[in-house]
């Protein structure tokens, strides 16, 4: 079946410009995740969604950041006044997250972010 | 707080040999423990994870839990192995990453 698609795969920007990066996880996928890969700085996590939980914000870099899953399906990650170290391979990723047992993250084709 | 490891940015080595990617991490609880594997101009993939103690692609990867690794290991490099590795720790809701090794196998 499909996995996890993200878009667009390519986002340039200027310096200040808000942008929006989406992700549809795949169907059925109770569990969502972003993260951010960046030069030197390798894999963070950005922010997780779980069914109709509140969602951890922990990995947010800052209030510039925000994300909305909407429906339990797609999610949007905003980052308003984008800033040059905000460069980075964004990605998603999605699972079906268990009461017990571990679960197996699926991580979508990513967006690649070029602030000018 | 977590952390994961990987000591090791680049490693080469020929095509037959044995191989070692090295992953030590540190965390207070009982750590579930993945290998992720991201080939040329492809989508980050999980490889294996501890809970399952199985081989994928002849990779194996024991936890450790007295040295706090999990290295991943393959008796012969293969020419498609080459790619980039990620280590990673499950804790909450969240997976924490390696640095990534980056390992390349010479004809």
């Amino acid at each position: 079946g499909a996995g996890v698609s993200q878009s667009p795969s390519n986002k340039v920007t200027e310096k200040g410009k808000d942008v929006e990066l989406r992700c549809d996880p795949i169907s059925g996928h109770t569990a969502l995740y972003w993260y951010r890969q960046s030069l030197g700085q390798g894999l963070e996590f950005l922010i997780y969604f779980q069914g109709n939980s509140a969602p951890d914000k922990s990995g947010l870099p800052s209030d510039r950041f925000s994300a909305e899953r909407t429906g339990g399906s797609v999610s949007t990650l905003t980052i308003q006044r984008t800033q040059q170290e905000d460069s980075a391979v964004y990605l998603c990723a999605s699972s079906f997250k268990r009461l017990a047992g571990v679960e197996t993250q699926y991580f979508g084709p990513g967006t690649r972010l070029l602030v000018l | 707080a977590q952390r994961v490891t990987q000591p090791e940015k680049l490693l080469s080595v020929f095509k037959g040999a044995p191989v070692e990617l090295k992953c030590n991490y540190s965390y207070s609880g009982s750590p579930e423990l993945f290998w992720y594997v991201q080939y040329s101009r492809q989508r980050l993939q999980l490889l294996l994870r501890h809970i399952s103690r199985e081989s994928i692609k002849g990779f194996t990867a024991d936890l450790n839990k007295g040295e706090t690794s999990f290295h991943l290991k393959k008796p012969f490099a293969q020419e498609e192995d080459s790619a980039m590795y990620y280590c990673a720790l499950l804790a909450g809701n969240m997976l924490t990453f390696g640095g990534g090794t980056r390992l390349m196998v010479k004809p």
